[in-house]
């Protein structure tokens, strides 16, 4: 089975804050893909990154950054020096065959 | 180039009416999933297709809810009849020929209330 678990339901900072969202899986599969979802109020659903399980180098991209660790199965968000325009729902996701979502975490950056 | 298009963007119905979701994937995609997100479920997985066939309708929750894909660009999601409980939004989302890593692309939604 699969599961995603975002244990963080809500996040809230100043901005130029660092802020790092947790990310935990769960499956039996030895090939498999993470990903990170931005959903900002306005509701669509941006596709922010996709790792597979056979990469763990980490990424830097501007002010996001993931880390990447099978060893803890986690697959953790950090935003650098946090936005106002950063202020969204973030989801993890896991596919192995299907893509299955954590819950989100709801990440407030307050001016 | 167009992304994942659903209609209707909105749609309010009253209880027991028969609701059509359409999607249109994007071209060349050969996998188009159907989510559904309410506040107190999150993002759960309905129905999954490859090259039109469905894969896995686990999601589905009940007989209310039916999905069609007749052809590679076209894919409805039905409910009948509508209860309130249905209120949501629907996601549609496609991926590309090829590994399971491909990123799946997500349509706009379609925001559902039955009152």
């Amino acid at each position: 089975a699969q599961k995603v678990t975002q244990a963080q339901t809500e996040i809230s900072v100043v901005e130029k804050e660092d802020v790092t969202l947790d990310c935990v899986y769960e499956t039996r599969d030895t090939t498999y893909y993470l990903f990170w979802y931005k959903q900002p109020p306005s509701g669509e659903l941006v596709f922010l990154i996709r790792r597979n399980s056979f990469d763990e180098q980490n990424e830097i991209s501007g002010r996001y950054s993931w880390n990447f660790q099978k060893s803890t199965s986690s697959f953790n968000f950090t935003i650098t020096a946090s936005q106002v325009v950063d202020s969204a729902v973030y989801f993890c996701a896991l596919r192995a065959d299907k893509l299955i979502f954590g819950t989100g975490t709801r990440l407030q950056v307050f001016p | 180039d167009a992304g994942v298009i659903q209609s209707p963007r909105h749609e309010v119905t009253e209880m027991g009416q028969e609701v059509t979701l359409r999607c249109k994937p994007i071209s060349g995609h050969n996998s188009l999933f159907w989510y559904r997100q309410t506040m107190m479920r999150g993002l759960e997985l309905l129905i999954y297709f490859n090259n039109n066939v469905p894969i896995d309708d686990s999601g589905m929750p009940e007989d209310r809810f039916s999905a069609k894909m007749p052809n590679a660009s076209f894919s409805t999601l039905k409910i009948q009849p509508s209860e309130p409980r249905d209120s949501a939004v629907y996601f549609c989302a496609s991926t590309p020929r090829g590994r399971s890593g491909n990123t799946i692309y997500f349509g706009e939604g379609s925001w559902l209330t039955v009152v």
